[in-house]
């Protein structure tokens, strides 16, 4: 079982609509949490970081239940640019990312 | 941008080969982490370096080493090439301030193909 799991995907949506994606974790010992986003052939590039309140920036909110060891990512009012991978990411020592789910938005 | 040039960008070689990938960070960064990004999935942790020490490693063979220099650039060695080390290396650089989460930001990679 890998260490983060990530909603497989790929998300194909119109311009406009709230997509979410779920993330869960395995190691209870993980202290902190991010969301990144992957253009096509590009680096990874820092989106957001999950803070136990939750946080927002914008369209996007993440949120993390340590309860559960559940983390999402929710967009609002997609933009074609939004169109990338994005990945989730549980840290403790070092980082451990999730497969990444694909998002489309469409015109 | 993130200041973090990795060389060179597209590399292919043959099985049983060895290979050399070279980074170098941010500048006022200090530590520089490994990944191995194969085709369809997240990136995996190979290790990180620190002051010129290993502080830190993924589940990777012995194969895979490193070394870090006093100017805090990497470099990441793999021997004895297999066909499924083929994929996308990318370092990141951060800055250890003692904290417990430094952010890392990552270069544009090293695609790696073995034949």
């Amino acid at each position: 079982r890998k260490e983060v799991e990530q909603d497989p995907g790929p998300f194909n949506v119109p311009e406009g609509a709230t997509v979410a994606f779920n993330c869960t974790y395995s190691n209870s010992a993980s202290q902190s949490f991010f969301w990144y986003r992957q253009d096509c052939r590009k680096e990874p590039k820092l989106l957001m970081s999950v803070y136990s309140s939750g946080n927002e920036d914008g369209r996007f909110t993440a949120q993390l239940n340590r309860a559960s060891q559940y983390i999402s990512l929710l967009i609002r009012d997609s933009k074609l640019s939004d169109s990338a991978t994005y990945l989730c990411v549980a840290h403790n020592n070092d980082m451990r990312f999730g497969a990444g789910t694909r998002l489309t938005v469409k015109p | 941008e993130t200041g973090v040039t990795q060389s060179p960008t597209h590399l292919i070689k043959t099985r049983g080969q060895q290979v050399t990938l070279r980074c170098s960070s941010q500048s006022g960064h200090n530590t520089v982490s490994w990944y191995q990004q194969a085709l369809g999935q997240g990136p995996q942790f190979i290790f990180q370096y620190y002051r010129e020490e290993e502080n830190g490693r993924g589940n990777f063979p012995p194969r895979f080493s490193g070394l870090q220099f006093p100017n805090y650039s990497s470099e990441l060695n793999v021997n004895a090439l297999e066909l499924d080390d083929s994929a996308l290396y990318l370092c990141a650089s951060s800055s250890n301030s003692g904290g417990p989460y430094n952010e890392q930001f990552f270069g544009p990679g090293t695609r790696l193909t073995v034949l």
